[in-house]
C-alpha cells in the first residue's frame, strides 16, 4: 500500500484566499485525523472521522475551517478565508480502528501550508 | 483537563551515548501511551505502545517504560545513531468515549557525530 497520501505537499497562498487540502486515506481503514502541527502548540486533532461520519470536531479553530469525508477514500480540508496565523503543517492521519483502542495511526507526510 | 508533559523539549548528545526521554500525563481513564518518531519534514511513525499492564517494551534499541501508579512513561535510547536525530512524541489514550488521544509537545533530539 502507498501510505496515506496527502496534497499539495507545499501551499504558499496570500491571505484571504482559499486552501484546500486534500487526503487519500490507506484503503480499508475506517478512520481519518486531520492534525494541525506548529512548533509553538504543537500537533493538535483537528478533527476525525469515522466511516465517513464526522465524530468530533471540536478541535477546528474556528469556522473558517470545514473538512469532508465524501467517500472512504477521500477527505479535504478547507480554509476559508485563510489568515497567516494559519501557517502550519496539517498532516492527515488514517487507522483500521480507534487509536484509543491501541490501533496504530498511519500519518501522511503532511502539506506545508504558508499563508503570507 | 488532559495533559501530557514532556522533558526535556530539546537535547544533544554525542553518536553512540545513550539517553532517556520522559513523559508524564494526567488522562483518565487510562487506556494506552504511545511513543512516535517524527524525522524532520515528515509525519510521526509509531515505535512503541504501552498498554496498563505492560512495565517495559522494546524496539531495537529503544526501550519504552511505563509507571501507572506515577504516570510516568520514557523512551531509552541506547547506543544513539546520526538517525536518531528526530522529534519523540508521547501520546496518552483516555478509555471514555468521545476522548481520543492526548498529545505531549515532543522531545527534539539531536545526536551529533
Amino acid at each position: 500500500d502507498a501510505g496515506v497520501i496527502q496534497s499539495p505537499r507545499h501551499e504558499v497562498t496570500e491571505m484571504g484566499q482559499e486552501v484546500t487540502l486534500r487526503c487519500k486515506p490507506i484503503s480499508g481503514h475506517d478512520y481519518l485525523f486531520w492534525y494541525r502541527q506548529t512548533m509553538m502548540r504543537g500537533l493538535e486533532l483537528l478533527i476525525y472521522f469515522n466511516n465517513n461520519v464526522p465524530i468530533d470536531d471540536s478541535g477546528m479553530p474556528e469556522d473558517r475551517f470545514s473538512a469532508k469525508m465524501p467517500n472512504a477514500s477521500f477527505s479535504t480540508l478547507k480554509i476559508q478565508p485563510s489568515e497567516p496565523r494559519d501557517s502550519a503543517v496539517y498532516f492527515c492521519a488514517s487507522s483500521l480502528e480507534s487509536p484509543a483502542g491501541g490501533e496504530t495511526q498511519y500519518f501522511g507526510p503532511g502539506t506545508r501550508l504558508l499563508v503570507l | 483537563k488532559n495533559q501530557v508533559e514532556q522533558s526535556p523539549q530539546s537535547l544533544i548528545i554525542l553518536e553512540g551515548k545513550n539517553c532517556t526521554l520522559q513523559c508524564n500525563y494526567t488522562v483518565s481513564p487510562f487506556s494506552n501511551l504511545r511513543w512516535y518518531k517524527q524525522d524532520t519534514g515528515r509525519g510521526p511513525v509509531s515505535l512503541t505502545i504501552m498498554t496498563f499492564s505492560e512495565n517495559t517494551k522494546s524496539n531495537g534499541r529503544y526501550t519504552a517504560t511505563l509507571d501507572a501508579d506515577t504516570k510516568q512513561s520514557s523512551l531509552h535510547i541506547t547506543a544513539s545513531q546520526l538517525s536518531d536525530s528526530a522529534s519523540y512524541i508521547c501520546v496518552v489514550s483516555a478509555s471514555n468515549a468521545g476522548n481520543m488521544l492526548t498529545f505531549g509537545g515532543g522531545t527534539r533530539l539531536m545526536v551529533k557525530p
